[in-house]
């Protein structure tokens, strides 16, 4: 049973480009979260996906969007690239309605922007 | 708003040592609290949760009690061992899926 992979695992940005983010979540999820975690620090909540629509959004700018596509997979896509975007991005999944908050993340895609 | 705040790390302890790491909560509400881990190379797992005051999660030989009237949600393992060295999230929700964590703490275990 497949976890939650991300791609691309590295990747190094200049500033003012755009980066897309891929997330495809475990087997038999359908709601996808993503997570920025700066070095050092804790993971911050940037948005969640279910049903193909941004649900709930944490307190990012408007350059951070996303989608979600049928299949549940979902892109995060970060325009005008910031040196302070730098950071390990986190994708986690979840079955909607549990609320147990038991999140089933995977291993993140670092952007370093330069 | 919402956060936790948890004991800055590292946190450096010796094989069969008592382990704790202290967690703390502000919310508005009651919310449901969790442990997290990350192992090095690894995504973040949930290590035990706790949804309502006097509950206490436990996994692992790791255990933590939701404590309402302290707002705390401590960790605590008995005997520590090389393979628990990774970082340690404190984590709260109050509404949907959407996770608060704090910032973190590293343990490490020397044999």
């Amino acid at each position: 049973d497949a976890g939650v992979t991300q791609s691309p695992t590295h990747l190094i940005k200049t500033r003012g480009q755009q980066v897309t983010l891929r997330c495809s979540p475990k087997s038999g999820h359908d709601t996808v979260s993503w997570y920025q975690q700066a070095l050092g620090q804790g993971p911050q909540f940037i948005f969640q996906y279910y049903e193909e629509e941004e649900r709930q959004r944490g307190n990012f700018p408007d350059r951070f969007s996303g989608h979600q596509f049928p299949n549940y997979s979902s892109e995060l896509n970060v325009n005008a690239l910031l040196l302070g975007d730098s950071a390990l991005y986190l994708c986690a999944s979840s079955i909607p309605g549990q609320g147990t908050g038991e999140l089933f993340f995977g291993e993140g895609s670092r952007l370093t922007v330069l | 708003g919402d956060s936790v705040t948890q004991m800055e790390g590292p946190v450096t302890l010796s094989e069969e040592a008592f382990l704790t790491i202290n967690c703390t909560y502000t919310a508005t509400g009651y919310p449901s609290l969790f442990w997290y881990v990350q192992y090095p190379g690894e995504g973040l797992q949930l290590l035990l949760k706790a949804t309502k005051a006097d509950d206490k999660g436990s996994n692992k030989g790791f255990e933590a009690t939701y404590r309402k009237e302290t707002t705390s949600f401590h960790l605590e393992k008995g005997s520590v061992q090389v393979s628990d060295s990774a970082v340690y999230f404190c984590a709260l929700i109050l509404y949907g899926n959407k996770l608060v964590f704090g910032a973190g703490t590293i343990l490490r275990v020397k044999s």
